[in-house]
């Protein structure tokens, strides 16, 4: 079975700072790699996903995660945060060829200005 | 822009009464998840759906939740009888193999059972 760990249960920056959220799965097969984001009050929405290809994965708002294979990890970041990114984040799994996803605890991230 | 929807929004009610939430997922969305999230658990899935069919309820209480899809644009979910720990936000979410495993959420249902 898969899992997913995410290190940082909080994370507080100041705004403009560099961040850097961590996230390590486990899965004995190959899998596929998600990081979406849920502001207050609302629904979970897909900031970007590794499913092949480059281990470099940019998505929206900025973000932007790399596919560590050896270190099983899919660590998301983002060089200049805005008072806007506040939210949750969470790191989700699955396995080539299936739709059901493991989610993370999630990481609720602080921005100060 | 195709969206989720949920309904209700938010739903409080006594315990021992029967709840229903509602879904419509994204028209062309072929698998339709059910999820449960509150402070303890986090985000758990309760339930997923098929071209219809229910491939996965591991999740769920079966004593007191059923869900079911009676047609392409609709999911339910169902709890009776409710109890207080039933409370927390039960989000649907939509997808397909099209959309690269992308599961696109609803707003949820905010659910207190007191």
């Amino acid at each position: 079975a898969q899992s997913v760990t995410q290190l940082d249960s909080q994370v507080p920056v100041f705004e403009e700072a560099p961040v850097e959220l961590r996230c390590n799965y486990s899965s004995s097969v190959s899998v596929y790699l998600f990081w979406y984001v849920q502001y207050p009050n609302q629904g979970l929405q897909l900031l970007l996903k590794y499913l092949s290809g480059s281990t470099l994965v940019k998505g929206i708002n900025g973000f932007e995660a790399e596919f560590n294979k050896s270190q099983t990890s899919f660590h998301l970041r983002k060089p200049s945060v805005h008072i806007s990114d506040t939210a949750e984040y969470f790191c989700a799994v699955t396995i080539q060829g299936a739709q059901k996803l493991v989610f993370g605890q999630g990481t609720r991230l602080t921005i100060n200005p | 822009d195709a969206r989720v929807t949920q309904t209700p929004r938010h739903k409080v009610t006594e315990m021992g009464q029967e709840v229903t939430m509602r879904c419509q997922p994204i028209l062309g969305h072929n698998t339709v998840f059910w999820y449960r999230q509150t402070m303890m658990q986090g985000l758990e899935l309760l339930a997923y759906f098929r071209n219809r069919a229910p491939l996965d309820d591991s999740g769920m209480p079966k004593d007191r939740f059923s869900a079911e899809m009676p047609d392409a644009t609709l999911a339910t979910l169902k709890i009776q009888p409710s109890e207080p720990r039933d409370s927390a936000v039960y989000f649907c979410a939509s997808g397909s193999i099209g959309t690269a495993y992308e599961q696109y959420f609803g707003p949820g249902t905010r659910l207190t059972v007191t």
